[in-house]
C-alpha cells in the first residue's frame, strides 16, 4: 500500500540556519503531495502542496518540489526563525475527495 | 479563520463511559469527512470515512461498534467512543474536502480524549 517516510526528529536549528526535511513516498500512479504542519496546541493546517511531478510548491518560504524520479518531496527553507517551531508532516492523496497518507512527523525546534 | 470545527476541543471521562466528538464545517457542505487519531510522537491514522445519507467505512483494524460514527447532515459528522477504556486515550482529528474538485483537506484543531 501507499506510504510516506520522513526523516526522525526532532531536529533543532538555530535561528536563521537553513531547514531541510527530507520525505519520501511509496505509491501507484501518480499522487499529489503535502506538507502540513501542526503547531503547539493547534490543528493541522495546509503549508503547501504539488499536485504532479516537477511542480514546487511555496508558502512562508518553505519549498518543497515534486521530484518523481526519486519520489521525493523535500521541505526546505532558508533561513528559519522561531515562529515555524512545529511539526511538520508530510503526506499523498491520489485524488479529491480521499483521505490523505501522511508520515510519522518530524518536530523541529529553532532556538534563538 | 477555521473552515471545520470540532467539539470538544479535550474531554476526561472515566472507564465505560461514551464520549461524542462533533466536527462540523462551518461555511461548506461535505458529504465526505475522515476521521483520524493521532498516538503521541505518531503520525495521523486514517480510522474511517463518513459519508453523508449512508454508513461510514472504515479502515482494516478499527472497531465499528465501538467508534460509531453518524454524517447526519452535509456539516456534522460525530464520531462517539462507546465504552471508552484508557487505551482509546488519544487525539482524534477529522477532516472535510473542500474545493472544485474537493482536492484540499481541511482539518479540524483535534479533540484530546483521555480516559481514565
Amino acid at each position: 500500500g501507499d506510504s510516506v517516510t520522513q526523516m526522525e526528529g526532532p531536529v533543532t536549528l538555530s535561528e536563521e540556519a537553513f531547514l531541510t526535511i527530507n520525505c519520501t513516498y511509496t505509491a501507484t500512479g501518480y499522487p499529489s503531495l503535502f506538507w502540513y504542519v501542526q503547531y503547539p496546541g493547534e490543528g493541522l493546517q495546509l503549508l503547501l502542496k504539488a499536485t504532479k511531478a516537477d511542480d514546487k510548491g511555496s508558502n512562508k518560504g518553505f519549498e518543497a518540489t515534486y521530484r518523481k524520479e526519486t519520489t521525493s518531496f523535500h521541505l526546505e527553507k532558508g533561513s528559519v526563525q522561531v515562529s515555524d517551531s512545529a511539526v511538520y508532516f508530510c503526506a499523498l492523496q491520489h485524488s479529491g475527495n480521499t483521505p490523505l497518507v501522511f508520515g510519522k512527523g518530524t518536530r523541529l525546534s529553532v532556538i534563538a | 479563520g477555521a473552515v471545520v470545527s470540532q467539539h470538544p476541543s479535550r474531554v476526561i471521562c472515566k472507564s465505560g463511559t461514551s464520549v461524542k466528538i462533533e466536527c462540523r464545517s462551518l461555511d461548506f457542505q461535505a458529504t465526505t469527512m475522515f476521521w483520524y487519531r493521532q498516538f503521541p510522537k505518531q503520525s495521523l491514522m486514517l480510522m474511517a470515512t463518513s459519508n453523508e445519507g449512508s454508513k461510514a467505512t472504515y479502515e482494516q483494524g478499527v472497531e465499528k461498534d465501538k467508534f460509531l460514527i453518524n454524517h447526519a447532515s452535509l456539516t456534522l459528522s460525530t464520531l462517539t467512543v462507546t465504552s471508552a477504556h484508557p487505551e482509546d486515550s488519544s487525539f482524534y482529528i477529522c477532516s472535510a474536502p473542500r474545493g472544485v474538485g474537493q482536492e484540499t483537506q481541511y482539518f479540524g484543531p483535534g479533540t484530546r480524549l483521555l480516559v481514565l
